[in-house]
């Protein structure tokens, strides 16, 4: 099973919106809508912030969406704000009932 | 609130064995799945299999078959990772992280987390 592709950076200013893409095939994202989406700061464990493609767990901020189109998802943060800096991983659950991340994503707030 | 509290560090050398805990709290811990991932430092998310605590059967992934068992301790709520014949690119952190409740959510996402355990080989 190989690894989701995500861009390995994007960048954003204050205010502004970014967009992450997360690409499988046919046989994960494409197959289930059951893509996720993990905010991770460095020395920290990962934390949830998108499930079933574009649900918002309890506190997560509506700052924060998912979607999906074919074999790709995407996670869109609106409203950059200074905290949003960290990696992103997008996760998917398998035709052969496994789990697959994407290699993560560093965002930077500039 | 749900807690999951893992062991701590381990410092091994090539071709042993490491077994992890994670101590689950405040749910009804046969209800949910739980699974393992780990993060080699400086690099991406990894999944390494999924436990049913209410059966104890397991899902791991081809590259881990053979060398990863999970097993639980209802009486403890707990869980194990074991993973042998440890080499240099096995050290990373090693997560628990809660899945779906049993049966009905088996895709569903990783809503809570352990605070890992760093895992160094080293001879």
């Amino acid at each position: 099973q190989s690894a989701l592709t995500q861009p390995a950076s994007v960048s954003g200013s204050p205010g502004q919106s970014i967009t992450i893409s997360c690409t499988g095939t046919s046989s994960d994202v494409g197959a289930y809508n059951y893509v996720s989406w993990y905010q991770q700061h460095p020395g920290k464990a990962p934390k949830l912030m998108i499930y079933d493609v574009s649900n918002r767990p309890s506190g997560i901020s509506n700052r924060f969406s998912g979607s999906k189109s074919g074999n790709t998802a995407s996670l869109t943060i609106s409203g950059l704000q200074a905290e949003d800096e960290a990696d992103y991983y997008c996760s998917a659950h398998t035709a052969s009932s496994t789990r697959v991340f994407g290699g993560g994503t560093k965002l930077t707030v500039l | 609130q749900v807690q999951l509290v893992q062991s701590g560090g381990e410092v091994k050398k090539p071709g042993a064995s490491v077994k992890v805990s994670c101590k689950a709290s405040a749910y009804t811990f046969t209800s949910y799945y739980m699974h393992w991932v780990r993060q080699a430092p400086g690099q991406g998310l990894e999944w390494m299999g999924i436990i049913n605590p209410s059966a104890g059967s397991t899902t791991y992934p081809q590259k881990f078959q053979g060398r990863v068992t999970l097993t639980r301790d209802t009486s403890t709520t707990t869980v194990y990772m074991e993973l042998s014949s440890l080499t240099s690119e096995d050290t990373a952190v090693y997560y628990c992280t809660r899945g779906g409740l049993i049966y009905t959510d088996y895709a569903r996402a990783f809503d809570y987390w352990g605070q890992g355990t760093l895992v160094t080989v080293s001879s």
